[in-house]
């Protein structure tokens, strides 16, 4: 069974892009939720998604965003990048709520 | 965003040596879960916990669901160089959907 697939690894922007991440869950898996991992604060989390709703959300600004497809696929999108947003996004999936999550390996934003 | 107490947050350790180290909340929690992180990957899932006082191994590794709820606890036995890495435990409190995470212990092995 294939893990959970992140894309891309790497990223580098500038100030005021904007960016796309993309998430595949773990086939039969129908909730994914995006994390923020920096040195100084840890593992934040950002939102969930099941069956095309979010269900949850983490304390972002509104420039964080997501949706997720109807095969389960997520895509996470950060407009008007600011330095701050450099960090290691993660993507986590799981049958359902609050069952065992299953990470990705990430994709590393750094913001120039 | 809110975090669970980890400690210790770093240690060095002979290899060979067991280590312990444990995550603290102040609510109660349903599920536990314990991760490895290697620098710039995804965390890895080692243990999952679901009952107060329920201990369970994989390989080297043992984690225990505290009795009162509150905390949980990992130990590596006779740790080896690949077992570097940041340890993450990961709570789901009661009443919600979303897990917490702990502030990590970073580990080092001296060979």
């Amino acid at each position: 069974k294939a893990g959970v697939t992140q894309t891309p690894r790497y990223l580098i922007k500038t100030r005021g892009q904007q960016v796309t991440l993309s998430c595949s869950p773990i086939s039969g898996h129908r909730s994914v939720s995006w994390y923020q991992q920096t040195p100084g604060q840890g593992l934040q989390f950002l939102f969930e998604y099941f069956s095309e709703t979010q269900r949850n959300k983490g304390n972002f600004p509104g420039r964080f965003s997501g949706r997720q497809f109807s095969n389960s696929r997520s895509e996470m999108n950060v407009s008007t990048l600011e330095l701050g947003d450099s960090a290691l996004y993660l993507c986590a999936s799981s049958r359902d709520q609050g069952e065992k999550l299953f990470f990705g390996s990430g994709t590393q934003l750094s913001v120039l | 965003g809110q975090q669970l107490n980890q400690s210790p947050q770093s240690m060095f350790i002979q290899e060979g040596e067991d280590v312990s180290m444990n995550c603290t909340s102040s609510s109660i929690f349903n599920t536990w879960l314990w991760y490895k992180q290697d620098p710039g990957e995804g965390p890895v899932l080692l243990i999952a916990l679901y009952k107060a006082g329920e201990l369970t191994s994989n390989g080297r590794l043992t984690a225990q669901f505290g009795i009162t709820r509150k905390d949980s606890f990992l130990n590596i036995s006779a740790s080896i160089p690949s077992d570097v890495g940041i340890y993450f435990c990961a709570g789901l409190a009661s009443g919600t959907y979303k897990y917490i995470f702990g502030t990590g212990t970073r580990l080092k092995v001296l060979a």
